[in-house]
């Protein structure tokens, strides 16, 4: 099956940086998404991106489906940006959903 | 638009025990999903459905069962309760297979 890798596994920033999340996976794949889930476990889509660059206010990401890898970048970090991020893959043939385990993110006043 | 509810929110269940978990969606999405989380992992897909009247097997589809006799409801049982069931459950809906999906709060099951 696919691997799903995030990297890093933890992050703690001074609010007003700027940071960058990395999800890296195996093989190809047909979709891509990125997740939020705020610190009272509410789950929230923030991109749909098999490739390309789409960007949502501070946030944006990058996903370069022929290197495998998608970026997430947060500028100007708040602290209700806190939080655990998750990328998830799809591919058509396997007909399976794979999420990564995950960057938790702390902001800090 | 209330988006994706769930019910109930907490629910403690003795092994063996049944129960099912209901799930409503007011965005008319065709596709709907059980999820189950535990500690310190992320997501995996239990069942799906791609519309009224069917379901599919996910990633870990085994000790539930599922059905979607309306669209807008998405239901997941459990017949024989054990404590590897312990877990938070989130139900989704989306207008494409895995496109932008939209999560309900989540339902925490422990099983003793």
């Amino acid at each position: 099956g696919i691997q799903v890798e995030q990297s890093p596994p933890d992050l703690i920033l001074q609010e007003g940086a700027n940071s960058t999340l990395r999800c890296n996976f195996s093989d190809s794949v047909n979709n891509l998404q990125w997740f939020h889930q705020n610190p009272w476990g509410q789950l929230i889509n923030l991109f749909y991106i098999p490739s390309g660059t789409k960007q949502n206010g501070r946030l944006s990401a990058t996903t370069v489906a022929t290197e495998r890898y998608s970026l997430l970048y947060i500028s100007s970090s708040q602290t209700t940006d806190s939080g655990v991020y998750f990328c998830a893959v799809y591919k058509t043939s396997y007909d399976k959903v794979i999420f990564g385990p995950g960057t938790s993110l702390s902001v800090i006043p | 638009n209330a988006g994706v509810t769930q019910t109930p929110k907490f629910r403690v269940l003795k092994t063996g025990q049944s129960m099912t978990l209901l799930c409503a969606q007011d965005m008319n999405h065709e596709y709907m999903y059980w999820y189950r989380q535990d500690p310190g992992m992320g997501l995996r897909l239990i069942h799906y459905s791609v519309g009224e009247g069917t379901t599919a097997k996910g990633e870990v589809p085994d000790g539930y069962n599922v059905s979607r006799l309306k669209k807008q409801n998405f239901l997941l049982g459990l017949e024989s309760a054990a404590p590897s069931q312990t877990s938070v459950y989130f139900c989704a809906s989306s207008s494409g297979l895995y496109y932008e999906q939209y999560f309900g709060p989540g339902t925490r099951l422990t099983v003793t």
